[in-house]
C-alpha cells in the first residue's frame, strides 16, 4: 500500500461548482498533513495546513479524518484559477526527511 | 516571489557533462533541501541540510552530489548523467524541523539529459 495515495484525475468541475478530493494515508503515526497547490510547470506551494478540528480558509476547507485515515480538501464556488495539481502531503516523522507528499490531483475548472 | 531563488532554470546536458544547479533562500530559514519531480510520481527528497544533520536518501545515485556551504545556499553536482535523470529539481527550505514545518519551494530546475 502506497503511503500517501491520490486520485490523480483529471477532475473536470464547471466554473461556481463545488468539488471535494481525498486523500488516505498509511501510517497512523502520521502527524500533520498540507494540501500543497502546483501549476503547470510552476513549483509546490503551501496551500494550507490540516488540523484536526477541520479548518476554513475562504473557499477552500480541510478536514481530517484520523479514523479512516484521510484527508479531504473542499473548494467551494470554483474559480477557472484554481485549476492546479493539489498535493497531499503528510508529516509521518520527525527529522528533515519525514515528509511524504502524494502524487496530486489534477483539477480542471471548467467555463 | 517566493524567497528561494533557483538557476538555472532550464538545462540540457549531455550524458559526459559537469553542471551544478544552485539554490539560494532569502527567507532566514535553517534546512534545506533537494527534491526531484518526475512524471507521474510523487516529489522525491533527495538530499537535507539543517543545522542538526545532512539526510541523504540512499536510493539517489552517486552521480548527484550535494554542497551546502552556509544555510543559505545549496549546490547539486551532477556529472555523468542518464537519460532517466532528466526531471523537474525542485530546491526547497523550511524553518526549524517542527511538526507543522512549512516548505517554501524555489521555481525549480527543468533538467533534461540527452
Amino acid at each position: 500500500r502506497k503511503e500517501v495515495e491520490q486520485d490523480p484525475g483529471p477532475f473536470n468541475v464547471p466554473e461556481g461548482a463545488t468539488v471535494a478530493f481525498n486523500c488516505t494515508y498509511s501510517n497512523s503515526a502520521s502527524q500533520s498533513f498540507f494540501w500543497y497547490r502546483q501549476d503547470c510547470r510552476k513549483e509546490p506551494k503551501l496551500l494550507m495546513s490540516v488540523y484536526s478540528s477541520g479548518n476554513e480558509d475562504g473557499r477552500f476547507t480541510a478536514q481530517l479524518n484520523r479514523a479512516s485515515q484521510y484527508i479531504s480538501l473542499l473548494i467551494r464556488d470554483s474559480k477557472l484559477s484554481d485549476s492546479a495539481t493539489y498535493l497531499c502531503v503528510v508529516r509521518t516523522g520527525g527529522g528533515a526527511d519525514g515528509l511524504t507528499f502524494g502524487k496530486g490531483t489534477h483539477l480542471i475548472i471548467q467555463p | 516571489e517566493t524567497g528561494v531563488t533557483q538557476t538555472p532554470r532550464h538545462l540540457v546536458m549531455g550524458m559526459t557533462n559537469k553542471k551544478s544547479l544552485k539554490c539560494e533562500q532569502h527567507l532566514g530559514h535553517n534546512a534545506m533541501y533537494w527534491y526531484k519531480q518526475s512524471a507521474k510520481k510523487p516529489l522525491e527528497l533527495m538530499f537535507v541540510y539543517s543545522l542538526e544533520e545532512r539526510v541523504e536518501n540512499n536510493s539517489v545515485p552517486s552521480r548527484f552530489s550535494p554542497e551546502c556551504p552556509n544555510s543559505s545556499h545549496l549546490f547539486l553536482h551532477l556529472h555523468t548523467l542518464q537519460p532517466e535523470d532528466s526531471a523537474l529539481y525542485l530546491c526547497a527550505s523550511s524553518q526549524n524541523r517542527g511538526s507543522n514545518e512549512k516548505l517554501f519551494f524555489g521555481s525549480g530546475t527543468q533538467l533534461s539529459v540527452l
